[in-house]
């Protein structure tokens, strides 16, 4: 399972866009790249998820370049609701689909009124 | 979307006592599930993959007699923390992949994850 790295913390004042780097160094050809946002308290819900160059929805986008060595979550304009606890995960199937991932310890994004 | 649910959602119970937490998957079938434990301030730590119809396998350190784990249908793994203590007190989080065959939203992997459980021990 490839390790990852994220900054600890994050400030951002509301309405500006926030980008989250995560580095994996070692990540496998079959890996997957997924962001999950976590509110205190609560499961960690799913943003986000890639293997290369950039994937947009409704909520961020991700960045991936092409070596795949790091990728960039991207939330436009956040706001107060956006405080929360980021994690990246790297890893594809173990068989038959089913993911067995590690999380890290995750980016505690404050946004500032 | 996939929801999972977690029941309850928040127990106390005595020291010495067993405390069975379930999850369930409620409009797919999970062949495997997750169970994670997450202390304040910190990651979630995985305990364990529950896998329908055989045994669980356990991460390294966690107590496989302590913390037991059944899968008996493709919707419900429950999750049994026997003669708890007051260190187990922690939030427990389970989660489920959806099969192959199943997967619509376009995510190639993916785990939904339950509410969370929070368990203190008195």
């Amino acid at each position: 399972l490839a390790k990852t790295t994220q900054p600890i913390s994050m400030d951002s004042y509301e309405g500006q866009e926030v980008n989250i780097t995560c580095s994996h160094n070692n990540i496998a050809t079959n890996d997957y790249i997924t962001w999950y946002q976590q509110f205190p308290s609560q499961g960690p819900r799913f943003i986000i998820q890639g293997y290369k160059t950039k994937v947009t929805n409704e909520v961020a986008s991700l960045f991936i370049p092409a070596d795949r060595k790091s990728s960039t979550l991207s939330l436009p304009r956040v706001s107060l609701s956006d405080t929360a606890v980021y994690y990246c995960l790297v890893g594809a199937a173990l068989f038959g689909g089913y993911q067995k991932v590690t999380f890290g310890i995750g980016t505690k994004l404050q946004v500032i009124p | 979307g996939a929801v999972v649910s977690q029941h309850p959602s928040w127990v106390i119970c005595k020291s010495g006592t067993s405390v069975k937490i379930e999850c369930r998957s409620l409009d797919f079938q999970a062949t495997t599930m997750f169970w994670y434990r997450q202390f304040p301030k910190q990651s979630l730590m995985l305990m364990a993959t529950s896998n329908e119809g055989s045994k669980a396998t356990y991460e390294q350190g966690v107590e496989k007699d302590k913390f037991l784990i059944n899968h008996a249908s493709l919707t419900l793994s429950t999750l049994t923390v026997t003669s708890a203590h007051p260190e187990d007190s922690s939030f427990y989080i389970c989660s489920a992949s959806q099969t192959s065959r199943q997967r619509t939203s376009g995510r190639v992997y993916e785990q939904y994850f339950g509410p969370g459980t929070r368990l203190t021990v008195t």
